[in-house]
């Protein structure tokens, strides 16, 4: 079975200091991993995303996520956070099932950026 | 990138009623689209899998003739909630996977389903 568990349901951060909003996976395949960003009342962005290529993913506006086998985690970081990351994020897994591709979803993490 | 688009983005409707809400992928082939459900402060759900031209795959728990799917061409699939209560009441999103792509799923900006 594949499951995604996101450590935190809310982190808060200061503006310009360090974003890691924590997922670890079960798969019993090599999975596809993908964070995706959603601010409110909006559909879903997808932010990076890791394929078996490289283990250090590089996505957009500033974020990157590692993924650790060893560890089954895929984190998602930033340097230094900006009031607009304010927003949802959700890790996900992605596998194929009897010749369908599913995902799942992790239950979000809410990340609030004090000025 | 590719853009899929949801219509419409509100809709409120009284009990009983059927609402239909429209997935489209704008500038790509979609040959599989995904419909789900996210509930207030809660993860999405996946409810159901579009395959164009075939029959759509339900999730468990997912009744197959109160959300009907219809799956018509490459770049429309449509969710119909028949006889909408209450309960159905929630933010509906379809996503869209690029014919022969890898993985990646592209999603359309949710409908807000009231049912008063």
């Amino acid at each position: 079975a594949q499951s995604v568990t996101q450590l935190d349901s809310h982190v808060s951060v200061s503006e310009g200091t360090p974003v890691l909003l924590r997922c670890n996976y079960s798969s019993s395949y090599s999975p596809s991993l993908f964070w995706y960003v959603q601010h409110p009342n909006k559909g879903l962005q997808l932010l990076l995303k890791y394929t078996s290529a490289a283990t250090l993913v590089k996505g957009i506006n500033g974020f990157e996520a590692e993924f650790k086998k060893s560890e089954t985690s895929f984190h998602l970081t930033k340097p230094s956070a900006h009031m607009s990351d304010a927003a949802e994020y959700f890790c996900v897994v992605s596998y194929l099932s009897g010749g369908y591709q599913k995902v799942t979803f992790g239950i979000g993490t809410k990340l609030q950026v004090i000025p | 990138g590719a853009v899929v688009s949801q219509h419409p983005s509100r809709v409120i409707c009284k009990s009983g009623t059927s609402v239909k809400i429209e997935c489209r992928s704008l500038d790509f082939q979609a040959t599989t689209m995904f419909w789900y459900r996210q509930f207030p402060k809660q993860s999405l759900m996946l409810m159901a899998t579009s395959n164009e031209g075939s029959k759509a795959t339900y999730e468990q728990g997912v009744e197959k003739d109160k959300f009907l799917i219809n799956h018509a061409s490459l770049t429309l699939s449509t969710l119909t909630v028949t006889s909408a209560h209450p309960e159905d009441s929630s933010f509906y999103i379809c996503s869209a996977r690029v014919t022969g792509g890898y993985n990646e799923q592209f999603f359309g900006p949710g409908t807000r389903l009231t049912v008063l």
